[in-house]
């Protein structure tokens, strides 16, 4: 079965640096998302595509993150600076239109 | 807004019936789901309920009441690699038909 892939499984970085994730959807699925878990919580949507059309992108801290989906398949999400509480773990999912989300392996971020 | 409420923890033994149950309110449903998520790992699907009634799938069933805004999760024969968090999800047509998580249900089974 197709999977979603993720890179990189996990990251430590300092406070104040630059990070970034990576995603690669499901071959054909025109929805991706990006998913902060913070540790026994569940997961909250940062953004959502449509291709390469942000749908919604209402709960991303704009003034530090970013996403993007130039070509509507693979999808990048940078934050920068990073800060103590961004420790998460960031899931991305994808989903055929009107399907059920198929969720990524996640990257476990650590900032110090 | 969406409110979903789920128990932070539950333990029950090996072999024996679990149900975990879920409440919601929002403005536009659109379907629930629930996720199975082993700890460091990603949610993976169990169960989608979007009419009122009961959804069986093996070892896992899963119930919805539209008008109580409400569902559960049965774990039947339960086993050790059943421990795990269960996380309840509804679809909102109001807001992009985006999904909206509760906390998750930390499942303990023990011998």
């Amino acid at each position: 079965e197709a999977e979603v892939a993720q890179s990189p499984r996990y990251k430590i970085t300092e406070k104040s640096q630059a990070v970034a994730f990576w995603c690669d959807p499901i071959s054909g699925h025109a929805t991706l998302y990006w998913y902060r878990q913070i540790l026994g919580q569940g997961p909250e949507l940062l953004v959502q595509f449509q291709d390469e059309s942000v749908v919604d992108d209402s709960q991303l801290p704009k003034d530090r993150f970013s996403a993007e989906r130039l070509k509507g398949v693979d999808s990048t999400l940078k934050i920068q600076p990073a800060e103590l509480g961004d420790s998460a773990m960031y899931l991305c999912a994808s989903s055929p239109a009107g399907g059920r989300q198929y969720f990524g392996p996640g990257t476990r971020l650590t900032v110090t | 807004g969406q409110n979903i409420d789920q128990p932070t923890e539950m333990t029950a033994t090996e072999g024996a019936i679990v149900q975990i149950n879920c409440t919601y309110q929002t403005s536009g449903f659109n379907g629930l789901f629930w996720y199975q998520q082993h700890a460091g790992e990603a949610p993976t699907f169990l169960s989608y309920n979007v009419l009122d009634g009961l959804e069986e799938k093996g070892r896992f069933s899963s119930f919805l009441s539209r008008s109580k805004g409400y569902s559960y999760l049965l774990l039947k024969e339960l086993q050790m690699k059943d421990s795990a968090s269960y996380l309840c999800a509804v679809r909102d047509g109001a807001q992009g038909n985006n999904l909206f998580f509760g906390t998750g249900t930390r499942l303990t089974v023990i011998p």
